[in-house]
């Protein structure tokens, strides 16, 4: 299968600070990718879906101006938390769609704890 | 809201045992896809099913789009400690989004 390489997989921060996470397709091209949070023991709750070359579109309740979407490129889109409060620790990942758009992808994900 | 509803939601086994998890809904769908997930990792894509009644194999895993195209099933044979981990299935809603729709997983747990 086609491989998305996400980084950093596990970053420590101070509260206030930012965090940027990317996320990259290695070996094809993702006109669209999907950014996620996920909570311990639970499912994946998607945070936004981000479209090269277009504003991301983000679900309700997700603060667009806490969690800055950029996908400038066909195979990189980077999730960047903005001033990071402990509230905002979990686990992000991010998912890119095949070229028919019919399988999704996933990165191996982002620890973030922030202290 | 989640529209997907996932079983069972927990299952502990004994090596070289077969297990069977479903995913139902009230909606109907085009796409089933299932994902294992490991600890601390991003789910990793299983099978893909885009066919109401196909029926897939991967190995000892073999996963069924169901007729109604409002169900799918995951089974795995002769399990081994490996296949530990937590098991998400995933649709594409028919007249939706490109976004998939997760069930809440099904975590399994094989002992030796």
């Amino acid at each position: 299968g086609a491989v998305v390489s996400q980084h950093p997989s596990r970053v420590i921060c101070k509260s206030g600070t930012s965090v940027k996470i990317e996320c990259r397709s290695l070996d094809f091209q993702a006109t669209t990718m999907f950014w996620y949070r996920q909570f311990p023991k639970q499912s994946l709750m998607l945070m936004a879906t981000s479209n090269e070359g277009s504003k991301a579109t983000y679900e309700q309740g997700v603060e667009k101006d806490k969690f800055l979407i950029n996908h400038a490129s066909l195979t990189l889109s980077t999730l960047t938390v903005t001033s990071a409060h402990p509230e905002d620790s979990s686990f992000y990942i991010c998912s890119a769609e095949d070229r028919e758009g019919e399988k999704l992808f996933f990165g191996s994900g982002t620890q973030l704890s922030v202290l | 809201g989640q529209q997907l509803n996932q079983s069972p939601q927990s299952m502990f086994i004994q090596e070289g045992e077969d297990v069977s998890m479903n995913c139902t809904s009230s909606s109907i769908f085009n796409t089933w896809l299932w994902y294992k997930q490991d600890p601390g990792e991003g789910p990793v894509l299983l099978i893909a099913l885009y066919k109401a009644g196909e029926l897939t194999s991967n190995g000892r895993l073999t996963a069924q789009f169901g007729t109604t195209r409002k169900d799918s099933f995951l089974n795995i044979s002769a399990s081994i400690p490996s296949d530990v981990g937590i098991y998400f299935c995933a649709g594409r809603l028919q007249g939706g989004s490109e976004k998939l729709v997760f069930g809440k997983g099904t975590k399994l747990t094989v002992n030796p």
